[in-house]
């Protein structure tokens, strides 16, 4: 049974305080590895999909990295825009996402 | 360019009611999928369809019924509401490729 565990369940940074948030998961044949931002009452927006250990993706002040067994999610200089739920998620196919809980990241001014 | 719209946004419906709750997409997504997400437990797979009349369940799809007439729409349908159905409820859509999937906004119910 595909499992994905996100640690810290909540994170509170100040601005300009850099920190990584983590993604476990276990999958039979990985499809892709996604992330996430929801902001309180809205949907998911995406933000990246890796494939394959070794591979990692940036988006501003975002970058994330993927393992065998892990994601990273890499915040740098955070800014309070930044503060949301961050979700990951993988996929064994079908684009069926298996989600976990998510880490609520706030950054205070 | 809209995406993925979802209504309504919210509702509230006495348990034994029915309901529809609509979801429609316009990038000419194969793939559309139906999440609920509860405090504490992330968002659930309930049904997916992976193109026009083919239909299959997810993790969750008791009380549930789909279907896919057409490649824009995949409607979700609560045949006797219950208080557990009580959630917020997510749409997405992806093409084949499925390197990106897209979320609508949600549909917020009650059941009371």
């Amino acid at each position: 049974e595909d499992q994905v565990t996100q640690s810290p369940e909540a994170l509170r940074l100040q601005e300009g305080e850099s920190s990584s948030l983590n993604c476990s998961y276990t999958v039979s044949g990985l499809r892709g590895l996604f992330w996430y931002r929801q902001d309180p009452g809205k949907g998911p927006e995406f933000l990246f999909t890796l494939y394959s250990a070794g591979e990692e993706k940036e988006k501003e002040r975002l970058k994330a990295t993927l393992t065998k067994k892990e994601s990273f999610l890499h915040i740098t200089a955070p800014k309070p825009e930044d503060s949301a739920t961050y979700l990951c998620a993988v996929s064994g196919g079908a684009q069926k996402l298996v989600f976990g809980q998510g880490t609520r990241l706030t950054i205070n001014p | 360019n809209a995406g993925v719209t979802q209504t309504p946004k919210f509702q509230v419906l006495k348990t034994g009611q029915s309901m529809t709750l609509q979801c429609a997409q316009d990038m000419n997504h194969e793939y559309m999928s139906w999440y609920r997400q509860d405090p504490g437990m992330g968002l659930r797979l309930i049904h997916y369809s992976v193109g026009a009349g083919i239909t299959d369940q997810g993790e969750v799809p008791n009380g549930y019924n789909v279907s896919r007439s057409t490649t824009e729409d995949f409607p979700l349908r609560l045949l006797s509401a219950a208080p557990s159905q009580t959630s917020v409820y997510f749409c997405a859509s992806s093409s084949l490729s499925g390197n990106t999937i897209y979320f609508g906004e949600g549909s917020w119910l009650t059941v009371v």
